[in-house]
């Protein structure tokens, strides 16, 4: 069972923004980076954003997060159909000693 | 190319043992932290395991603790996952990647493990 929440699905037109939360507490995104990831069905997971904001190499500024005490946010804008996919948040959990995913969120445009 | 290719996935009967191993290529293996993700198809990813650089400290989600044992053999670039005692709840692919308690940048293809009498 995931320690962090994320709603199942969003949905907008492309060129439009969409935002997903991720909810979790004081022991996982209140005192740890989050991180983002993408997955298209059947391939590999990729990483979209770490250290709650920081984007890697390649990954444009459509993509941005933040965090806010025990929750998160990813942002998309000017949504293309390439989107369209699952994305993951994740964080250490200091009381469980173990990293946790989000429920995951489907996108899409 | 950063690449991480997992290989062992099987079909093992409930109670079963199987080994997976995970190649890197392309990056210094022996300066990094590992992990192993799993995954049920069609369903979230699952955290499974993590190793130090240098396998001095390892960490395990605590539906494996006591099962399964994570190791690494930086002069064969490789990181394995000895499981033992698989139940059916085991059943999924198994992902390893990059890293360990902050975020995962490299991540392979997966090998996918059924536990099914």
């Amino acid at each position: 069972q995931s320690v962090l929440t994320q709603p199942p699905s969003v949905s907008a037109a492309p060129g439009q923004k969409v935002t997903i939360s991720c909810s979790g507490s004081s022991s996982n995104i209140g005192s740890n980076y989050v991180s983002w990831y993408v997955q298209v069905p059947r391939t590999a997971p990729k990483l979209l954003i770490y250290d709650n904001d920081k984007r890697p190499s390649g990954i444009p500024d459509r993509f941005s997060g933040s965090k806010s005490g025990p929750s998160a946010t990813l942002g998309i804008t000017g949504l293309q159909t390439g989107d369209e996919a699952d994305y993951f948040c994740g964080a250490w959990d200091d009381s469980l000693s173990a990293y946790v995913f989000g429920t995951g969120t489907k996108v899409t445009v | 190319e950063e690449q991480l290719v997992e290989s062992g996935g099987n079909m093992i009967r409930p109670g079963g043992s199987l080994r997976l191993s995970c190649e890197a290529s392309g990056f210094s293996f022996n300066n990094y932290a590992m992990s192993w993700v799993r995954q049920v198809p069609g369903k979230g990813l699952e955290w499974v395991s993590a190793i130090t650089w240098n396998g001095g400290n390892t960490a395990y989600a605590a539906s494996v603790k006591g099962r399964f044992t994570i190791s690494r053999d930086n002069a064969k670039n490789s990181l394995y996952l000895q499981m033992n005692s698989l139940s059916a709840e085991d059943t999924a692919f198994y992902h390893c990647a990059r890293g360990f308690d902050s975020f995962f940048d490299v991540w392979g293809q997966g090998t996918m493990v059924t536990v099914s009498s």
